[in-house]
Parts: structure tokens; sequence; C-alpha cells
């Protein structure tokens, strides 16, 4: 199956917000609740923003929600903070036990 | 607390194969999916199977069938990863993370450190 669509990159000001968008089809995003976030550091191991489309696990910052709409979900920072600077993932369900990652979407805080 | 622990860096030759262990403690083994990724310099994560560790029944990419098992020692809570006919292609960290309790579940809430494989002549 072919890679969810991610922006290459985001950018904001410290306080504001912003929203990457991840892009599925009927087969993944579309039909499947297990859509989940995760945001990873230089060489460091992804860490788990969202999970089941909108449910943050304990731990994990109010700033950050998660949506989905159709065949998109999306990940919204509130609030941005400079060690939000990092890479984000999405990652759905796609059947079939099988998984799909999107391409990851670099952040940048100005 | 939850903690998956993996095997140290890996050199291979071109052709060869490759295993990696991934250790748990802090929770139940045997109620929580393992899934394995991968992820080359400066790409994104790619997804590459996963095993139940009560039934040791795995699922894999169409991308690894055939090339990659995943196995699991229930006496000591460890999910090993075998992949086979190593390219340079496979060059990669891996890493292992622990699922949901369901196959379908993207919850993947805790990850190994990872295990750098470099394949090279």
């Amino acid at each position: 199956q072919s890679a969810l669509t991610q922006p290459a990159s985001v950018s904001g000001s410290p306080g504001q917000s912003i929203t990457i968008s991840c892009g599925g089809t009927s087969h993944d995003v579309g039909t499947f609740t297990g859509v989940s976030w995760f945001q990873q550091h230089p060489d460091k191991a992804p860490r788990l923003l969202i999970y089941e489309a909108t449910k943050r696990p304990s731990g994990v910052a109010t700033r950050f929600s998660g949506s989905k709409s159709g065949n998109t979900a999306s990940l919204t920072i509130s609030g941005l903070q400079a060690e939000d600077e990092a890479d984000y993932y999405c990652c759905s369900y796609a059947g079939s036990n099988t998984f799909v990652f999107g391409l990851g979407t670099k952040v940048t805080v100005l | 607390q939850v903690q998956l622990v993996q095997s140290g860096a890996e050199v291979k030759m071109p052709g060869a194969s490759v295993k990696i262990s991934c250790k748990a403690s802090g929770y139940s083994f045997t109620s929580y999916y393992i899934h394995c990724l991968r992820q080359a310099r400066g790409q994104g994560l790619e997804w590459m199977g996963f095993i139940n560790p009560s039934a040791g029944s795995a699922s894999y990419s169409q991308k690894f069938q055939g090339r990659v098992t995943l196995t699991r020692d229930t006496s000591t809570g460890t999910v090993y990863v075998h992949l086979s006919a190593l390219t340079s292609e496979d060059t990669a960290v891996y890493y292992c993370a622990r699922g949901g309790q369901v196959p379908y579940s993207s919850k993947f809430d805790s990850w190994g450190q990872g295990t750098l494989v470099t394949v090279s002549s």
C-alpha cells in the first residue's frame, strides 16, 4: 500500500497553532479508527502523541490534539513551544493486519 | 515501568541474515502485540510486521514477506526479528514497539532504543 500523505514541513512561531494533515484512502484512514501520531526528535525513538485518531496517552501535553474527517487525519499543536521542533509521523491500520505510515513532517519553530 | 530493550548494533555482509532481540519488561508480555519497524537514515518510519506473543502468530508487510520472521520466547519475554538476504537497502535503525491488545491497534506506546544494522561489503 502507498504511504500516507503528509506535508514535508510546517513552521510556526512560539505560541501559535499549527496543523499537520495526514491524507489516506478509504482503505486505511477513511475506514479504520486506528490512526496514531508520533513525535521524533533527532536520534531518538519515536514517541506516541495521539492514538485512535483523537485520544491522548497520559503524560502527553494537552496542546497536542488529533482529529479525523473522511480520509484525512490531522494533528494540531496549540501554543507551539521550542521543544515541539521535531519530526511528526502519522500511522494508520490498513486492514489485513498491516499498517502504513506517512513520510513525516518536519516542524520548525521560528 | 514498561521497557523494551534491544540488542546491539550489527554489521553484516550483503546476502547475510541478522537476528535482533527485543526484551520486554514491566507488563504482561503475552497481553500486547509487539511490532517491528525500521528507519533508514534521514528517512521515515516503515512498518515491517507484528507478533502476537500469546499465540506466537505473526503478520508481515508484503514488502518483507518471505524475508522477515518474528518469533518470541515467552519464558524470557523476548521477541526476535530475523531478516534474511540483506542488501545495502536494509541498512537502517530497527525498532520494536509495543502495540495494543488487539491486532488493529496502532497505539505503539513504548519503543525500544533502536538497533542499527549496517549492511556493507
